[in-house]
């Protein structure tokens, strides 16, 4: 079956602006998660979502946020771009919001502030 | 402050020969543990869990091992092979929804010589 899928897989950026993300999770997987990875901090948990509710958010600015439809898609929006948001940025879908459900990742966003 | 450490930036193995990629977390809470494997521009696959009721579990060439008390585990690859070069991630997730999202340590770079 088809794996996580994310879009666009590279974009290029302006200071200031915002972007969004998009992610398909895993037929059947209810619970997405976004992860943001970058040379210092390594792999970063932004948020969690299930049931098109967000569970649990990771120690981020309030310019990232996110949503999750009915489908289980989801969308991750930064607001008022800085250099520092230059990353990768993971999406992972899972059966169900629960410890003992792998995470299964996409290919990533990278996404590049100038 | 690190909850799930790595210490080994880079690890060079000889082909045929054991991988042993170690990691050690802080927090008691975390119960359940996942290896990743990343090649670069790609998101991480997922390699061999293992929950905290268990002290091995084995996949083919991936075995990894739980030491709880000194909250320690290592993945165990035998024999390595040169597709086995890559970036190796160690998560961990915590009970009580596991809403917190996965923390990765910052992983291990292993190559693999001919």
């Amino acid at each position: 079956k088809a794996g996580v899928t994310q879009t666009p897989r590279y974009l290029i950026k302006t200071r200031g602006q915002q972007v969004t993300l998009s992610c398909s999770p895993i037929s059947g997987h209810r619970s997405v998660s976004w992860y943001q990875q970058t040379p210092g901090q390594g792999l970063q948990f932004l948020f969690e979502y299930f049931s098109e509710t967000q569970r649990n958010k990771g120690n981020f600015p309030g310019r990232f946020s996110g949503r999750q439809f009915s489908n289980s898609r989801s969308e991750m929006n930064v607001s008022t771009l800085e250099l520092g948001d230059s990353a990768l940025y993971l999406c992972a879908s899972s059966l169900a919001a629960y410890p003992g459900n792998t995470i299964y990742f996409g290919e990533g966003s990278w996404l590049t502030v100038v | 402050d690190q909850q799930v450490k790595q210490n080994s930036p880079s690890l060079s193995v000889q082909e045929g020969r054991i991988s042993i990629l170690n990691c050690d977390y802080t927090n008691s809470m975390f119960d359940y543990f996942l290896w990743y494997k990343k090649y670069p521009a790609e998101g991480p696959t997922f390699l061999i869990s293992i929950s905290s009721i268990k002290d091995k579990n084995e996949d083919g060439r991936f075995t990894v091992f739980l030491n709880k008390s000194a909250k320690h585990l290592s993945l165990h690859i035998v024999p390595s092979q040169p597709g086995d070069s890559a970036v190796y991630f160690c998560a961990a997730s915590a009970a009580g929804g596991g809403a917190d999202g996965l923390t990765f340590g910052k992983g291990t770079h292993l190559i693999i010589q001919p």
